[in-house]
């Protein structure tokens, strides 16, 4: 079955450093990856996935991610971060019969100014 | 022009009621799902229609019975609402054959008191 694991229940990080947020998978066939971000009392909002092709991945608001096969790794990365970026940070990937995302059970990320 | 639309967006109501939550889409998408998310924050999908039609139904007590009247509906019934059915309900759209990302709607938070 397909899963992702996000080690991390919280990342802690100051204004205007980098940051990555971790996120492992397991699938059977090749993966199709996703990052969503979801703010207080909010909905979840699109990143950014990986389908196929180039490993790093650009995405929204400055966000990437890059996809590791060998270490079936899809971490979210963004070279300065910002306050505004305070959030909870989820990663999926799509079942087999493409007929769902599986959701990791989220990463909270935390920007100090 | 909201893309994925659900209503209400707050539902408290009484233990053994009866209630829905609606939710529409106006991006085309031909499947649609409901998620819920726990006050862990933990998000599991619940079901997901494809073309009107069930894909998935996961380990959902009876209770609960979606309906979708055409591809751009889904809606979610609840019979005899219990304490532990309190959390947000999301649902979502995407298009199955095309590898995109789904949509989410901003929630219901259902509060059974």
């Amino acid at each position: 079955a397909q899963s992702v694991a996000q080690p991390e229940d919280q990342v802690n990080v100051a204004e205007g450093n980098p940051l990555t947020v971790k996120c492992t998978y397991s699938v059977s066939g090749n993966p199709y990856l996703f990052w969503y971000v979801q703010y207080p009392n909010r909905g979840l909002q699109f990143l950014l996935k990986y389908i196929t092709g180039d490993n790093l991945v650009k995405g929204s608001y400055g966000f990437e991610a890059e996809f590791n096969k060998s270490q079936t790794s899809f971490h979210l990365k963004k070279p300065s971060a910002l306050v505004s970026d305070s959030a909870l940070y989820f990663c999926a990937v799509r079942n087999q019969a493409g007929t769902a995302l599986i959701f990791g059970k989220g990463t909270t990320l935390s920007v100090s100014s | 022009d909201t893309a994925v639309s659900q209503t209400p967006k707050y539902l408290v109501t009484q233990m053994g009621n009866d209630k829905s939550i609606k939710c529409e889409q106006n991006l085309g998408h031909d499947t649609m799902y409901w998620y819920k998310q726990d006050s862990k924050k933990f998000l599991k999908i619940m079901f997901s229609y494809n073309n009107k039609e069930l894909i998935i139904n996961e380990t959902v007590p009876n209770r609960f019975s979606p309906k979708s009247p055409d591809k751009a509906h889904l809606n979610l019934h609840i019979n005899s609402l219990e304490l532990g059915d309190s959390a947000v309900y999301f649902c979502a759209s995407s298009h199955a054959q095309k590898s995109t990302e789904a949509f989410f709607g901003q929630g219901t938070r259902l509060t059974v008191v």
